[in-house]
Formats: structure tokens, C-alpha cells, sequence
């Protein structure tokens, strides 16, 4: 199946810090991704939409201004969490599908970000 | 898009079928029927998915029932490393911007041996 990455698997930071988490497409090309965030014990909660080119499409109850979304390119979407608080430590997980009516979407194997 | 009940569990044991069923019935004509599973600290990963009629890959096999209200996923010979979270998700067909996809609670499968 297609590969879709993200980087960093981990990362800790400081509270009031910012963090970019990136997500690649690395053998097709994605005009849409996704973000989700997940915390112990619960589903997936989508936050985004990362269209290509335009601005993204964010979830209710998603802070826009928190949580930056670029998708400069065909093969990469980055999320940044700007000023982050304890409050924000979470699995985030992106998702991208091939161009196409029914194609299955790949997920980022997820990073686990933790704030102190 | 419709939505789905899971068993919030599952037990299996190692070499069995473990099969997981899923209700949708409200789901509508051009709906499909797609799961995934997240093994733990992982991002999710596609199985299958279908519409009405059966569907088998590598993975899994897909049984719809004939009026979709439900669906079973079924792993034929369960293995310690299918121990996941397995989530129904009932959608159209991707159409640009509305390709999004709602997880739900899902069932948790634990395999043993």
C-alpha cells in the first residue's frame, strides 16, 4: 500500500513553545490530508482538513490560530501547535489518499507530542 | 455519513477466526463499508472495504449482509499481532474535500493464546 510519514514519532517540548509536526506522501500525490488527534483510551478525533494551495478546513472546536495547517505541496502537510500547553500533549495522526472517487486512506504512523 | 455500532471488545484465540461484527442501518445506497484497525501507539491501517457485494484480500474478508444493516469482518487464523482496536466506518465514496473519515469507538480485539 501507499506510505505516508511522519516525522518526529516524538517529540517533547515547553509549554509556550511552538512545535511543526510534518506530514509526507511518499510514493503519490495527495491534494487533501488530514489531522487527527488522539488521547488515551478514545478515538480518533479529526481536527483539519489540509487542502493543497488553499487554506484548511478545521473541525469544530479546533482553534485555527492554534493549530497551524500548510500544505504547500502535493507530497507534504505540516501542523503546527503554536504556544503549547500541557493540555495539548496527544497522539496526532495524519491521513492522505490517492486522487480518486474510492480509494482508502493512509494513515502517518503518528507522533506522540508531550508538553511540560 | 451513517452511523455504526461496535462491541466495545472482542476475545479471540491465536489460529481462530475472529469475527467482528458491525451495525449500520441507517447506512444509505452509495454509502461503502470500510474498516481499520490501530494497533496500540500506531496510526490506523486500512483492511478492506466494500459496498454489497463480499470482498476477501490478504488481510480479511468482508461479509455484508444483503440489506447492509451489518456487516463482519472476519480474520481467518487470528495471530497475536491482530490484537487492535477495529473500527467500522460507513461513508460515500471519496469526493475531493469530503473524503473525511469518523472514527468511532470501535471494538478492542485482544487475541491470546
Amino acid at each position: 500500500g501507499a506510505v505516508v510519514s511522519q516525522h518526529p514519532s516524538r517529540v517533547i517540548c515547553k509549554s509556550g513553545t511552538s512545535v511543526k509536526i510534518e506530514c509526507r506522501s511518499l510514493d503519490f500525490q495527495a491534494t487533501t490530508m488530514f489531522w487527527y488527534r488522539q488521547f488515551p483510551k478514545q478515538s480518533l478525533m479529526l481536527m483539519a482538513t489540509s487542502n493543497e494551495g488553499s487554506k484548511a478546513t478545521y473541525e469544530q472546536g479546533v482553534e485555527k490560530d492554534k493549530f497551524l495547517i500548510n500544505h504547500a505541496s502535493l507530497t507534504l502537510s505540516t501542523l503546527t501547535v503554536t504556544s503549547a500547553h500541557p493540555e495539548d500533549s496527544s497522539f496526532y495522526i495524519c491521513s492522505a489518499r490517492r486522487t480518486g472517487a474510492n480509494t482508502e486512506a493512509f494513515f502517518g504512523q503518528g507522533t506522540r507530542l508531550t508538553v511540560v | 455519513d451513517a452511523k455504526t455500532t461496535q462491541p466495545p471488545s472482542m476475545d479471540c484465540a491465536e489460529g481462530r477466526a475472529a469475527n467482528l461484527p458491525c451495525n449500520h442501518s441507517t447506512i444509505s445506497g452509495n454509502e461503502y463499508v470500510y474498516w481499520y484497525r490501530q494497533i496500540h501507539s500506531q496510526g490506523p491501517q486500512y483492511i478492506i472495504h466494500g459496498l454489497k457485494n463480499n470482498e476477501t484480500n490478504e488481510m480479511a474478508s468482508l461479509i455484508i449482509t444483503e440489506d447492509r444493516k451489518s456487516s463482519t469482518l472476519i480474520l481467518p487464523h487470528a495471530t497475536l499481532r491482530d490484537t487492535a482496536v477495529y473500527y467500522c466506518i460507513v461513508r460515500v465514496p471519496y469526493t475531493g474535500t469530503a473524503s473525511k473519515l469518523t472514527f468511532g469507538t470501535g471494538t478492542r480485539l485482544q487475541v491470546t493464546l
